[in-house]
This record gives structure tokens, C-alpha cells and sequence, in this order.
């Protein structure tokens, strides 16, 4: 399996655009996890879906971003519109549920000017 | 609130030496205890991990040491090496809740 696969990996935007991360899961696992991750917040779970559906989205930071799951090997990330204070890596993971571990991208890294 | 404290922030580390970064927790929930190795422009990546029933494991040079009554438990780099030098994180699961602590970035002078 080619892992957690996330695009872009480097997105630049201007302040006020919308930006969609993407993001494909292991095949097989039916959780899955998007962070942020700053320098000064460490990572920040976002939200996480168990087999499509949306389980805890209290980390969403506010109604600009939004997450979606329409099926067990994708899911996107939604920021409308963007605000430089957004700047940060955006990592997506997968697990299985009840195995643990989870399984991270390599992340795409959001710039908004 | 934090649900996983972990310490030092900041870690320097001469090659050979032993490197050790401790995790707290409080809900006794939590069933998994995985350690996270991030290397810059890298997502983290699962290292070792330990469940609360024992006390110690043990891969190559990494160990987890977890102390359940104490509620913690630490990772030991033993012999360091510069190839080490990355950010730590420890993490508790409890189900699908994963806790992250804020991470240790690990520095091991040649």
C-alpha cells in the first residue's frame, strides 16, 4: 500500500480564496484524521470520521472550514474563505479502529497571503 | 485542557548518550500509548508503542518504560545518534480518541 496520500502537498493562496486539501486513506482502514499542526500549537486534531461519518468535529476552528468524507477512500478539507492565520501543515491519518496506531500523510503545506 | 503533558520541549543530546522524553496522562481510559518520530517536511511516523499491561518494551535501541499507577511513561533512546535528531511525540488512545502530546524536538550532537 502506497500509505496515506494527501495533495497538494504545497498550496500558496491569497487571503479570501477557497482552498481544498484532498486526501486518500489506506485502503482498508475506516477512521480518519485531519491535523494542523504550527509551530505554536504542536497538532491540533481537527476532525475524525469513522466509516464516512463525522465523529468529533469540535476541533474545527471555526465555520470557514468544513470536512467531508463521501466515501471510504477520500476525503477533503475546506477552508472558505482562507485568512493568513491559517497558515500551517495540514496532516491527514488513518487507522483502523481498535488496532491504535494510526497512519499519517506527509502533509500539505497551506501558505495564504 | 491537555490530555497528554510532555517533557522536555527541547532536547540536546551528545551522540552515545541516552535520550529521554517523558508523557503524562490523566484518564485512566486511555489503552494505548504510541511514540511518533517526525522528521522535517515528513508526516509523523508510528515508532514503538505499549499497552498499560506492561511495564516495558523494548525495539533496538527505543524502549518505552509505563508506570500505570503514576499515570506515564517515557521513551529512552539508548547509544543516540545524529540520524535521531527529529520532533517526538508520545500520544494515548482511548477507542478513536488520540491524544497528542506537544512534542519533543531532539537534537543529537556528533
Amino acid at each position: 500500500d502506497a500509505g496515506v496520500i494527501q495533495s497538494p502537498r504545497h498550496e500558496v493562496t491569497e487571503m479570501g480564496q477557497e482552498v481544498t486539501l484532498r486526501c486518500k486513506p489506506i485502503s482498508g482502514h475506516n477512521s480518519l484524521f485531519w491535523y494542523r499542526q504550527t509551530m505554536m500549537r504542536g497538532l491540533e486534531l481537527l476532525i475524525y470520521f469513522n466509516n464516512n461519518v463525522p465523529i468529533d468535529d469540535s476541533g474545527m476552528p471555526e465555520d470557514r472550514f468544513s470536512a467531508k468524507m463521501p466515501n471510504a477512500s477520500f476525503s477533503t478539507l475546506k477552508i472558505q474563505p482562507s485568512e493568513p492565520r491559517d497558515s500551517a501543515v495540514y496532516f491527514c491519518a488513518s487507522s483502523f479502529r481498535g488496532r491504535g496506531e494510526a497512519f499519517f500523510g506527509q502533509g500539505t503545506r497551506l501558505t495564504v497571503v | 485542557q491537555q490530555q497528554v503533558k510532555q517533557s522536555p520541549q527541547s532536547l540536546i543530546v551528545q551522540k552515545g548518550g541516552i535520550s529521554i522524553i517523558n508523557c503524562a496522562y490523566e484518564n485512566t481510559a486511555f489503552d494505548y500509548f504510541p511514540w511518533y518520530q517526525q522528521f522535517p517536511g515528513k508526516g509523523p511516523a508510528l515508532l514503538i508503542a505499549i499497552r498499560p499491561d506492561v511495564s516495558e518494551k523494548k525495539e533496538g535501541r527505543f524502549t518505552i518504560s509505563f508506570n500505570k499507577s503514576a499515570k506515564q511513561f517515557s521513551l529512552h533512546i539508548m547509544d543516540s545518534q545524529p540520524g535521531d535528531s527529529a520532533t517526538y511525540f508520545c500520544a494515548a488512545i482511548s477507542g478513536n480518541q488520540f491524544y497528542f502530546g506537544t512534542g519533543t524536538s531532539l537534537t543529537v550532537i556528533p
